[in-house]
């Protein structure tokens, strides 16, 4: 699975938009973004994912540049409960009839949101 | 919605002993994950099974084994167990489809202390 890199530590303002970067320069045409997140020893916590189109749902949005190599996951209006680690995973999808659905963890980005 | 089940969630054992932790996937999950993740760092996979088989396997020791049942539960037992075994022991289960952009929901992990 391709390598990922983020910076280690952000800060946020209540009620502004998170802006989380990752930076996957060897990423495959067959490997998926997911970001995750982990808030104090909990369990990680799926967030979002895409291929190439950037993807919206109800947590977040995600923005992948053309060429692949980053990525940005944006929390609108983020919260204190936002509060945690986030990492951008990148991994190879499903094939055939054998998983190779492990999620390999790097440093993630620590996201605290003050008030 | 159901959420993967995992037990003990707390768990206190002495060196050399045996432990055995348990997981119950989200229903109609065929694919379930263990993860270690020790004191300040990321997690880290151990091994998967996918329809009852091992279908991967990452940096867990010989002293570690699991399977997955016919009900797709998975169970992951420890024996001679070490100080450095202390850890936090995620489970997680991802769902037979869509398929190739399987998603991992993590349980809320089994929080083992070896004394």
């Amino acid at each position: 699975d391709a390598k990922t890199t983020q910076p280690p530590s952000m800060d946020c303002a209540e009620g502004r938009a998170a802006n989380l970067p990752c930076n996957h320069s060897t990423i495959s045409g067959n490997e998926y973004v997911y970001w995750y997140r982990q808030i104090h020893s909990q369990g990680p916590q799926y967030i979002i994912h895409g291929l190439k189109n950037n993807e919206t749902n109800e947590m977040a949005s995600l923005i992948i540049t053309e060429d692949r190599k980053s990525s940005t996951l944006i929390l609108p209006h983020a919260t204190l409960r936002d509060t945690a680690v986030y990492y951008c995973i990148v991994r190879v999808s499903f094939q055939g009839g054998t998983s190779y659905g492990k999620l390999t963890f790097g440093q993630g980005t620590i996201l605290t949101v003050h008030p | 919605a159901a959420g993967v089940i995992q037990s003990p969630r707390h768990l206190i054992k002495e060196k050399r002993e045996t432990a055995t932790l348990k997981c119950y996937p989200i229903p109609r999950h065929d694919t379930v994950y263990w993860y270690q993740q020790g004191p300040g760092q990321d997690p880290q996979f151990l091994i998967s099974f996918y329809e009852k088989m091992q279908s991967d396997k990452g940096s867990i020791p010989d002293r570690f084994s699991a399977q997955q049942f016919s009900d797709y539960h998975s169970e992951l037992n420890m024996s001679s167990l070490e100080l450095g075994d202390s850890a936090l022991y995620f489970c997680a289960s991802s769902p037979v489809a869509p398929r190739p952009q399987e998603t991992q929901y993590f349980g809320p992990g089994t929080r083992l202390l070896v004394l």
